[in-house]
């Protein structure tokens, strides 16, 4: 079965500071990845995906993450914080067989600080 | 497009009371799920439906019931609350059953049971 640690669960940066949130995955064989967002109050919304193309993953709002299986990692960066930012991050990692589903981390918790 | 919808939004209720969370979409979407999110656990997998007129457990399915009543809608019964249970309730679908397809997620439903 596929799990995914995220370390820190809650993380602070400066606005205009570069955003690392960390996810390592445990895993036999490659599986998907994917970022989720959750802003106060509302459901989680895709970020980004990985599932076996280019390594390195663009998603929306300036964020982006790198597959490096040798380091069993998939970390979510950003080069320079917004405000708008704030929010839980969640990791999540699937296999690749036809109906596996997610398997979520625990999140973590982003503050930008002004 | 509203997307996912979930009612109700807040829900208490007293130890041994039933109650029915409703979910739809309006995305033509073949498989829904239901997730719920604890504080440091992330989101667990309780009940998912791959298409309409399945049902499969999921990680937590324990004191949970569901039903697909129809493509749009995938409700799920608390028979029997127990404090337990308390905890925000996530409904999400999916175009198909398959991890890399995205899922979009409604709002959220806040349960207490006391």
């Amino acid at each position: 079965a596929q799990s995914v640690t995220q370390l820190g669960s809650h993380v602070s940066v400066s606005e205009g500071a570069l955003v690392l949130l960390r996810c390592n995955y445990s895993s036999s064989v490659p599986p998907y990845l994917f970022w989720y967002v959750q802003y106060p109050n509302q459901g989680l919304q895709l970020l980004l995906k990985y599932t076996s193309a280019a390594t390195l993953v663009k998603g929306i709002n300036g964020f982006e993450a790198e597959f490096k299986k040798s380091e069993t990692s998939f970390h979510l960066t950003k080069p320079s914080a917004h405000m708008s930012d704030a929010a839980e991050y969640f990791c999540a990692v699937s296999g690749r067989r036809g109906n596996e589903k997610l398997t979520f981390g625990t999140g973590t918790r982003l503050t930008i600080i002004p | 497009n509203a997307g996912v919808t979930q009612t109700p939004k807040f829900q208490v209720l007293k130890t041994g009371q039933s109650m029915t969370l409703q979910c739809a979409q309006d995305m033509n979407h073949n498989s829904m799920y239901w997730y719920r999110q604890d504080p440091g656990m992330g989101l667990r997998l309780i009940y998912y439906s791959a298409s309409e007129g399945t049902t499969d457990k999921g990680e937590v399915p324990n004191g949970y019931n569901v039903s697909r009543l129809n493509k749009r809608e995938f409700s799920l019964r608390l028979e029997s609350a127990a404090p337990s249970q308390t905890s925000v309730y996530f409904c999400a679908s999916s175009e198909m059953a398959g991890a890399s397809y995205e899922q979009y997620f409604g709002p959220g439903t806040r349960l207490t049971v006391t």
